[in-house]
C-alpha cells in the first residue's frame, strides 16, 4: 500500500480485557516497530522484527504484551488483561534494510488509540 | 544510554518569522539524527535525518536542521513560518547498532501565530 496502515483506530477496552492490534506495513519493507506513546509524551520502542523473527523485544513492559508476525509482513500487537496504564496511543513504523551504514527512514502509520476503562 | 532532550515545551512564533525548534542529545558513538512532526490524531511523519556528511540538513516543507557535534544539538529550523507548521515535533535519535530503535525526545508544540 501506499503507507503503513493500522487498525482499529480506537479501541475501548474493559480492564482485564484482551486486545489485539493491527498492523500492515509497506509493501516490501522487511523492519517493522511497534511504539508505545503515552499522553503527553514522546514514542517509547516496544519491539521489531526483521521479517518473521523478533529481534528485540526489550522494551515490552511485561508479558501480558506480545508481538507477532508470522508470514513476515502484517503484524499483531496483542496486550492480554488490559490495565488503566495500558492506555496509550501504539504506532506501528516499518523500514526497509539500510544495514548499519545507511540507516533506514521509519515510516509510521496513524496509530491506535487504545482506551482502558 | 542514549537520550534525548527538547528543552521547550512549547515555542511560539508569528507567521513569516524565522523558526527554532531546540534538539540535544546523549549517545555513545555516531548519532544518527531524526526529526518528525506528529499533526492531532496523526502518525508521525518524517521530516529530515542526519546520517553523515554536510552538518546542515535540508528536509521536507523547507525545514533544515543543523548537525552540531561540540554542542551535541540537532535544531529545526525554518526561515518563514507558516500557520500550517503548527504541530507536535519530535527529534529522535539512534546509535550504530541496536536494530535501528529510535529513541524520541518528549515533544515540542509549535504554535505559529497569524
Amino acid at each position: 500500500g501506499a503507507g503503513v496502515s493500522q487498525s482499529p483506530r480506537y479501541k475501548v477496552a474493559k480492564r482485564g480485557q484482551d486486545v489485539a492490534l493491527r498492523c500492515d506495513p509497506i509493501s516490501g519493507h522487511v523492519s517493522l516497530f511497534w511504539y508505545q506513546q503515552a499522553l503527553g509524551q514522546g514514542p517509547e520502542f516496544l519491539t521489531y522484527f526483521q521479517n518473521e523473527a523478533q529481534l528485540d523485544k526489550s522494551g515490552l513492559p511485561s508479558d501480558r504484551f506480545f508481538a507477532e508476525r508470522p508470514e513476515g509482513s502484517v503484524s499483531t500487537l496483542k496486550i492480554q488483561r488490559t490495565q488503566q496504564e495500558d492506555s496509550a496511543v501504539y504506532l506501528c513504523a516499518s523500514s526497509s534494510p539500510g544495514g548499519e551504514i545507511t540507516p533506514d527512514t521509519q515510516y509510521f502509520g496513524p496509530g491506535t488509540r487504545l482506551t482502558v476503562l | 544510554a542514549q537520550s534525548v532532550a527538547q528543552p521547550e515545551d512549547q515555542v511560539n512564533v508569528a507567521e513569516g518569522n524565522p523558526l527554532t525548534v531546540k534538539c540535544t542529545y546523549s549517545v555513545s558513538g555516531n548519532p544518527y539524527l531524526f526529526w518528525y512532526v506528529q499533526y492531532p490524531n496523526r502518525g508521525l511523519q518524517f521530516l529530515l535525518k542526519y546520517i553523515t556528511g554536510d552538518n546542515l540538513v535540508k528536509g521536507s516543507y523547507g525545514f533544515e536542521a543543523e548537525f552540531n557535534k561540540s554542542q551535541t544539538s540537532f535544531h529545526l529550523k525554518k526561515p518563514s513560518a507558516l500557520v500550517s507548521d503548527s504541530a507536535l515535533y519530535f527529534c529522535a535519535v539512534r546509535r550504530l547498532g541496536g536494530y535501528n530503535k529510535l529513541i524520541f525526545g518528549a515533544g515540542t508544540r509549535l504554535a505559529v501565530h497569524p
